[in-house]
């Protein structure tokens, strides 16, 4: 069971925006980077977003993140039917030298 | 642009060892700082880091892995090696390759590769 806990699912019209949470502790997200994954169905997943708020070379700035003490936000703007996967957080978690996903969540585009 | 390429068995015997390899091209496995990793995903479910390898050859191990868990570098061949004994069916998954180039985010995968626990 993951340490990181995103919602389920989320859904909006194409055009819209979304916003996924991802919340932790002091422990991870208090304390390190957050990095957010893209999987499109039956892919491997995708480095969407890396210390917090940057995005790799070729992905749009449709795509941003945001760190608040514990907690971490994806958004993802102008809706697309292409955006439908997967999302999952990711972080270093300190105390245990371990690193962590979220629990995953699924965009769907009405 | 790094690549990475998993291989290994489909299919393994429960309570048998699973071995996997992770071939790199684009790039030296012996590259300073960087972090090699394995990353599973069992059908349907959400992704479970396993382990990670430094290029200095320090490990890091999921604590509900570890007492299974190694891994090893072998530059001679620019591979990685991911070994999981006693596997169960709890551990049918698809597991992916990884490297951390930068700081914390696994920025490079490779396209996965199915393994099936089962007798």
């Amino acid at each position: 069971q993951s340490v990181l806990t995103q919602p389920p699912s989320v859904s909006a019209a194409p055009g819209q925006k979304v916003t996924i949470s991802c919340s932790g502790s002091s422990s991870n997200i208090g304390n390190n980077y957050v990095s957010w994954y893209q999987q499109l169905p039956g892919t491997a997943p995708k480095l969407l977003i890396y210390e917090n708020n940057k995005r790799p070379s070729g992905i749009p700035d449709r795509f941003s993140g945001s760190k608040s003490g514990t907690s971490a936000t994806l958004g993802i703007t102008g809706l697309q039917t292409g955006d439908e996967a997967e999302y999952y957080c990711g972080t270093w978690y300190s105390s245990l030298s371990a690193y962590v996903f979220g629990t995953g969540t699924k965009v769907t585009v009405l | 642009q790094l690549q990475l390429q998993e291989s290994g068995p489909g299919l393994v015997k429960p309570s048998e060892t699973l071995s996997l390899t992770c071939t790199v091209s684009g790039g030296s496995i012996s590259r300073s700082s960087y972090y090699w990793g394995w990353i599973r995903q069992p059908p349907g479910k959400g992704l479970e880091w396993i382990g990670s390898i430094y290029y200095s050859g320090s490990t890091y191990f999921n604590p509900s892995l570890k007492s299974r868990v190694s891994i090893s570098v072998d530059t001679s061949k620019n591979q990685f090696s991911l070994k999981l004994s006693s596997v169960t069916a709890a551990d049918t998954a698809v597991y992916y390759c990884a490297v951390m180039t930068g700081s914390t985010e696994f920025d490079y995968w490779g396209q996965g590769t199915l393994v099936t626990v089962s007798s």
